[in-house]
């Protein structure tokens, strides 16, 4: 167990729905990032936020947002979805700012989208 | 931008035996250097990273890598495969674009162990 949550475990949506995606990162990590792994893509990062600030950005698509709040939770907002859209979405947190400290991950977000 | 290629999808070896895990990397600069293991249903571990200094890096599980600058290489081994190590195997490059040393991920090897 790596101190992250991630919630929810599955999702099932339509395309054209929004949905969002929530983590948790563990205990005095200031760092969250996401990323999506697919069949297609593999890996690929999306979005890095440290203390409240947007920190660095992937590849991130436009229809997608993130943020990072006080209480340094984060959320992951996926709007107008496609079929494309269906990937393992992980969250992983660090300390700190910079991405080459170890990152712990959580147990992902599988999202499907009909 | 940096990239990384594990040239192997699958690798399978008997229980027992040795594995050597292949990365290759594409950077300008020395980079810093990440394996991480994915078990079925659970997030990235990390195994073991490269900063600079000794090229031979010891991780956990038993797990060993080295850096070898000549051919942009960081490839894994371990002396004696379990079948708990039976998972998938990510190679990473972290680089410095703006600051922010994002790791790029090779597409990873899959490692089945037969007993």
């Amino acid at each position: 167990d790596s101190g992250v949550t991630q919630t929810p475990k599955h999702l099932i949506t339509a395309t054209g729905q929004r949905v969002t995606l929530r983590c948790s990162p563990r205990s005095g990590d200031l760092s969250v990032y996401w990323y999506q792994q697919s069949l297609d893509q593999g890996l690929q990062f999306l979005i890095q936020y440290y203390n409240g600030e947007e920190r660095a950005k992937g590849n991130i698509l436009e229809r997608f947002s993130a943020q990072q709040f006080p209480d340094l939770h984060s959320e992951l907002n996926l709007s107008s979805l496609e079929l494309g859209d269906s990937a393992l979405y992980f969250c992983a947190s660090s300390p700190l700012a910079e991405a080459y400290n170890e990152q712990f991950f959580g147990p992902g977000t599988r999202l499907t989208v009909l | 931008a940096q990239s990384v290629t594990q040239p192997d999808i699958h690798i399978t070896v008997s229980e027992g035996a040795s594995l050597e895990l292949r990365c290759n990397y594409s950077y300008g600069a020395t980079p810093y250097l990440f394996w991480y293991v994915q078990s079925p249903g659970q997030g990235l571990q990390l195994l073991l990273k490269y900063f600079s200094g000794d090229t031979l890096v010891q991780g956990i599980k038993g797990f060993e890598a080295e850096f070898k600058r000549s051919q942009s290489s960081f490839n894994l081994r371990k002396p004696s495969v379990h079948w708990s190590d039976a998972a998938e195997y990510f190679c990473a490059v972290g680089a410095r674009p703006g600051g922010s040393y994002i790791p790029t991920f090779g597409r990873g090897t899959s490692l089945i162990v037969h007993p």
